[in-house]
Parts: C-alpha cells; sequence; structure tokens
C-alpha cells in the first residue's frame, strides 16, 4: 500500500552540485508531477507528465529537468544546484483526467548549501 | 491563468469551536476544486474535492465546502475543531479544459487549534 514513493528524503547540497530526486508510484497512474514547496508560497508546479513517453514545463521549470523513465517512475534533476533551490519537492500522481485528485508522497527535503 | 486565494495565512480556534477557512477561485470556467491538508513532514492529503453536483460536500474527517459559484469561493469548515486538525490546509482548482489534472494551489493556511 506504498502509494508515491520518493527518495531521498533528506539530502544536503553544495552548491553546483548535481543531484536526482527519484519518484515511484504503484497505482497505475499515467500522470506525474513534480511541485517544490516553500513557505508562503504554497506549491508551485515544476514539471508534469501527462502520460509516459511525454513532459512538459510547469510554473517554475528553470534549472530542472525531468526523466519521465516508465509509467511508475518519474525524476527531477537539478544540473548545478543553486541555494534558491533549497525547498521541499513533492512527487504526485493521478489518474489521466481532471476531475480527479492528486496523490502525494512524503516529501524530499532538500538543502543547498 | 487561474487563482486561487486564502484568506489568512494563519487561523487561531479554540478547540470545540468553528473551523472556518477561507478559499477564492479566479477562473474563466468553474473549475473543480480541491481542499489539502498537510501534516507537519508529511505529503499532501485529500480531504474533500467538488466536481459537479451537489454544491455542499462532505470530506473526511468530519469537514465539508460549500462551492459558490456566485461568489467564486470554496470555503472550508468543520463545526468542531479539535486538536487534531492543527495543519496546513490547502486549497486547489484544477482546469476543466485540459484532460489531465494539473493543480493551482493557493498558499496555505495554518491552522492553529488550542486547548
Amino acid at each position: 500500500n506504498a502509494g508515491v514513493t520518493q527518495t531521498p528524503k533528506f539530502q544536503v547540497l553544495k552548491t553546483g552540485q548535481s543531484m536526482t530526486l527519484q519518484c515511484a508510484q504503484d497505482m497505475n497512474h499515467n500522470s506525474m508531477y513534480w511541485y517544490r514547496q516553500d513557505p508562503g508560497m504554497g506549491l508551485r508546479l515544476i514539471y508534469y507528465s501527462a502520460s509516459e513517453g511525454t513532459t512538459d514545463k510547469g510554473e517554475v521549470p528553470n534549472g530542472y529537468n525531468v526523466s519521465r523513465l516508465n509509467k511508475r517512475e518519474f525524476s527531477l534533476r537539478l544540473e548545478s544546484a543553486a541555494p534558491s533551490q533549497t525547498s521541499v519537492y513533492f512527487c504526485a500522481s493521478s489518474v489521466e483526467d481532471s476531475n480527479q485528485p492528486q496523490h502525494f508522497g512524503d516529501g524530499t527535503r532538500l538543502s543547498i548549501l | 491563468a487561474q487563482s486561487v486565494t486564502q484568506l489568512g495565512s494563519h487561523v487561531s480556534v479554540s478547540e470545540g469551536a468553528l473551523v472556518l477557512l477561507r478559499c477564492n477561485y479566479s477562473s474563466s470556467v468553474p473549475p473543480y476544486l480541491f481542499w489539502y491538508v498537510q501534516y507537519p513532514n508529511q505529503g499532501l492529503q485529500l480531504l474533500l474535492k467538488y466536481t459537479t453536483g451537489a454544491t455542499l460536500v462532505k470530506g473526511i474527517n468530519g469537514f465539508e465546502a460549500e462551492f459558490k459559484k456566485s461568489e467564486t469561493s470554496f470555503h472550508l469548515t468543520k463545526p468542531s475543531a479539535h486538536m487534531s486538525d492543527a495543519a496546513e490546509y490547502f486549497c486547489a482548482v484544477s482546469d476543466r479544459k485540459s484532460g489531465y489534472s494539473t493543480l493551482t494551489f493557493g498558499k496555505g493556511t495554518m491552522l492553529l487549534v488550542s486547548p
């Protein structure tokens, strides 16, 4: 009964380092999403994948890349981490229908020094 | 473009008091509407949603929300607060026009419950 699993849960990076955040879902959902959460800002969409084989930019894509590896997995990569990317990152998934809710992982807390 | 406004970044109530968390949206067509709750160090959990039909929607943990098209609002209420309701609450909208569920979130309201 895992739902959406994110790894790692915590990570500290130095400026300029690269990092890939992993996300996997076991609900057979077509759509997957990456958000960042910052204090007082709510959640902002970074990238999403409406279905396997497609990815699209969200509200704040700069500095990030994504890969939809297969139907289950959707990874987020920071090529050259910057302090402004210190945040909590959430992965979510849903069926491919706009009236259906998204299911969220527990987040990755990322600090960039 | 859609937007969501949650009035009040923090709301404080006493245990047993009415909870009212406000959400207004801006959209060219009535969107689908969601309330999520986030407990410390956890992800978001769905409380309730409005898609079509009855405008008063009941969710988990005794929460409910009413969709008012004329006021472009979807306020969340609970008759009697419990200490376990202390969390951050997010209102979100989904564009009916898209075939998939991209959400626009409000900035969140932290609910504080005192004994």
